[in-house]
């Protein structure tokens, strides 16, 4: 797995967007870009992912640079539920399931 | 649909001793993947199954074994427990053999609390 570096913290109002960065300057062709998020003492939770064309779902949208040397996560209108730390990865090809997970960006929002 | 279910939620063991912690998937997946996450070195991956094989191991030593039935339900095995294997451990599955498929999500299940005293 391409590495990738993550701002190891970040605050949001509650409402406004939260636009969490990652660069992922290595990653190869086949790689796709996948965040996850864990709220405290639960397992990490999907949020989305994509190859190299924006994607929104409905929990968030992810930004990726033409070069795909970098992503960045938003959550349109962060809630104090959103709340976790943020994990990017760059996983794909013949990673055979060994999702390296960095130490990701805790994301705090705050009323 | 009913999530990944992992038990036992909690366990306290002493060192020396062996656990075992089990893991179901979501109904139709077949690809189970095993973590380790502690404090110090976050979540790291242990190793993955498909189809009652193991398709993948992480740097553990040993100590750390695992299996997967026909049902897909996995588990895994930690012996002679040390104190450093306190730790939370997740189990994940997925739909496809990550090593066939460039997308492919991984489902989490809550986790087993693992103390070693």
């Amino acid at each position: 797995d391409a590495k990738t570096t993550q701002p190891p913290s970040m605050d949001c109002a509650e409402g406004r967007a939260a636009n969490l960065p990652c660069n992922h300057s290595t990653i190869s062709g086949n790689e796709y870009v996948y965040w996850y998020r864990q709220i405290h003492s639960q397992g990490p939770q999907y949020i989305i992912h994509g190859l190299k064309n924006n994607e929104t779902n409905e929990m968030a949208s992810l930004i990726i640079t033409e070069d795909r040397k970098s992503s960045t996560l938003i959550l349109p209108h962060a809630t104090l539920r959103d709340t976790a730390v943020y994990y990017c990865i760059a996983y794909g090809g013949t990673s055979y399931g060994k999702l390296t997970f960095g130490q990701g960006t805790i994301l705090t929002v705050h009323p | 649909k009913a999530g990944v279910t992992q038990t036992p939620r909690y366990l306290i063991k002493t060192r020396g001793q062996q656990v075992t912690l089990s893991c179901s998937p979501i109904s139709g997946h077949r690809s189970v993947s095993w973590y380790q996450q502690t404090p110090g070195q976050g979540l790291q991956f242990l190793f993955e199954y498909f189809s009652e094989t193991q398709r993948n191991k992480g740097n553990f030593p040993g100590r750390f074994s695992g299996r997967q039935f026909s049902n897909s339900r996995s588990e895994m095995n930690v012996s002679t427990l040390e104190l450093g294997d306190s730790a939370l451990y997740l189990c994940a599955s997925s739909l496809a053999p990550t090593a066939l498929s460039g997308a492919n999500v991984l489902t989490f299940g809550a986790g087993s609390r693992l103390t070693v005293l």
